[in-house]
């Protein structure tokens, strides 16, 4: 079975353009989490999509956004881009909305480097 | 507010020798979930174990072993006879029930970068 998908590895943009990231989860999976994991900042929550909605979204500014298709797969957009958006961009998956287990499959990430 | 704190930023031992890596976090809550993550080189985060706040039992696992002491408030992870395949960042991670319990309610700690040398 495929695990958590993320496309691209890597990702090289400069100030002020956007960058779209893609994610697709485990088959079966309908919660979607992204995750930002900047150098010296460790793992901090982006957003959550759970059939189709944004369901919570963490302390980001609004120019971080996302959509969940009805395939389940979900994109994040970063608009605006600073340079202190450069980070690895992770993906996770869950079965059971992450509700009360926090068991989450991840991919393995998208580099983001911004010049 | 939770809080998880590593304090080990990076830790180096030999091959086969045993490792603690500890994990002390903050809550106001009374139940709670704790978490052991994985991420190797590759990236990707694995999930390891899963604690709620009424289970202090210790587990063990293989070469893996959590010890979970309330009154400490630290949920340590310890490594017997360490592989150079257990090279590795490892973060704990706390989840409040009054946030939902969820995984979007997870705060990490900053991790440790676990080195095994041959």
């Amino acid at each position: 079975e495929a695990g958590v998908t993320q496309s691209p590895t890597h990702l090289i943009k400069t100030r002020g353009q956007q960058a779209t990231l893609r994610c697709s989860p485990i088959s079966g999976h309908t919660s979607v989490y992204w995750y930002q994991q900047a150098l010296g900042l460790g793992l901090q929550f982006l957003l959550w999509y759970d059939e189709g909605e944004e369901r919570n979204r963490g302390n980001f500014p609004p120019r971080f956004s996302g959509r969940q298709f009805p395939n389940y797969s979900s994109e994040l957009n970063v608009n605006a881009l600073e340079l202190e958006d450069s980070a690895l961009y992770l993906c996770a998956s869950s079965l059971d909305r992450g509700q009360n287990t926090g068991e989450l499959f991840f991919g393995e990430g998208s580099r983001l480097t911004v010049l | 507010a939770q809080k998880v704190t590593q304090a080990q930023t990076e830790i180096s031992v030999v091959e086969k020798e045993d490792v603690t890596l500890d994990c002390v976090y903050e809550t106001r809550d009374t139940t709670y979930y704790l978490f052991w993550y994985k991420q190797p080189p590759s990236g990707e985060l694995v999930f390891l174990i899963r604690r709620n706040s009424f289970d202090e039992q210790n587990e063990i696992s293989g070469r893996y072993s959590w010890n979970f002491q309330k009154s400490t408030s630290s949920f340590n992870f310890t490594i017997t006879a360490s592989q150079v395949v257990d090279s590795a960042v490892y973060f704990c991670a706390l989840s409040e029930a009054s946030s939902g319990g969820g995984a979007d309610g997870l705060t990490f700690g900053k991790g440790t970068h676990l080195i095994i040398q041959p």
